[in-house]
């Protein structure tokens, strides 16, 4: 059972580049999500789906895009990167209505 | 907007001995509350899941108590072992929330001397 799976661990990208950031979850939850995890800041959420075709934005969604083509999947997309983006992401999904959450491993990104 | 705290930020203890950690929030009208650990550069492992209608959780070693009118939850780590060092996080999700968010804590990292 992988549970939810991101990819890649690490990335380094120069300001200006876009990348993807790849979740998937084999759980068969309804609800996925992306979140931030800063020094002093804490986890902050990006954007978040409540199903299939459904996203909408967390508190922090500038410079992010999301789609959700299946249950299974929900990609983080960074348009052009910029240093401040530099953090630890983490993927999440729960079952329909939030019943406790499962968290990737996380993908530690570096814009210089 | 729901606001979590976690005290001490740090603690350090002696092997066996047992650990207890603090979470408070400011807005009683929860969802659930999760209790969480992190190792260095790891993901999120879940430890307990409190429902509102809940007082306490159980896992082994471990038990989580909810008072939701007083807005605190505490995790108590029994018979405490080097293995237990990380940050223990707490999250809650609020009640009536479209987006589902959790509000996390700062962490309280534990370490554990043999």
């Amino acid at each position: 059972n992988a549970g939810v799976t991101q990819t890649p661990k690490f990335q380094v990208l120069k300001t200006g580049q876009s990348m993807t950031l790849q979740c998937a979850q084999d759980m068969n939850h309804e609800y996925m999500s992306w979140y931030r995890q800063d020094p002093g800041m804490g986890l902050r959420l990006i954007h978040y789906s409540v199903g299939a075709g459904i996203t909408d934005q967390g508190e922090v969604p500038n410079g992010y895009n999301v789609s959700r083509s299946t249950t299974e999947d929900f990609p983080l997309r960074l348009l052009s990167a910029a240093p401040s983006q530099t953090s630890v992401y983490f993927c999440a999904s729960s079952p329909r209505g939030g019943d406790g959450y499962t968290f990737g491993s996380g993908t530690r990104l570096t814009v210089v | 907007k729901q606001e979590v705290t976690q005290i001490p930020a740090a603690l350090s203890v002696p092997e066996g001995e047992n650990l207890v950690l603090n979470c408070s929030f400011t807005d009683s009208a929860i969802y659930n509350l999760q209790w969480f650990r992190q190792d260095p550069g790891k993901g999120l492992t879940s430890l307990l899941l409190i429902q509102s209608s809940q007082r306490e959780q159980t896992s082994g070693r471990l038990n989580a108590s909810l008072d939701k009118s007083s807005g605190r939850s505490t995790l108590y780590i029994a018979a405490s072992q080097p293995g237990d060092s990380a940050t223990y996080l707490c999250a809650v999700r609020s009640d009536g929330s479209n987006d589902y968010k959790l509000s996390f804590g700062a962490g309280t990292t534990v370490t554990v001397r043999a």
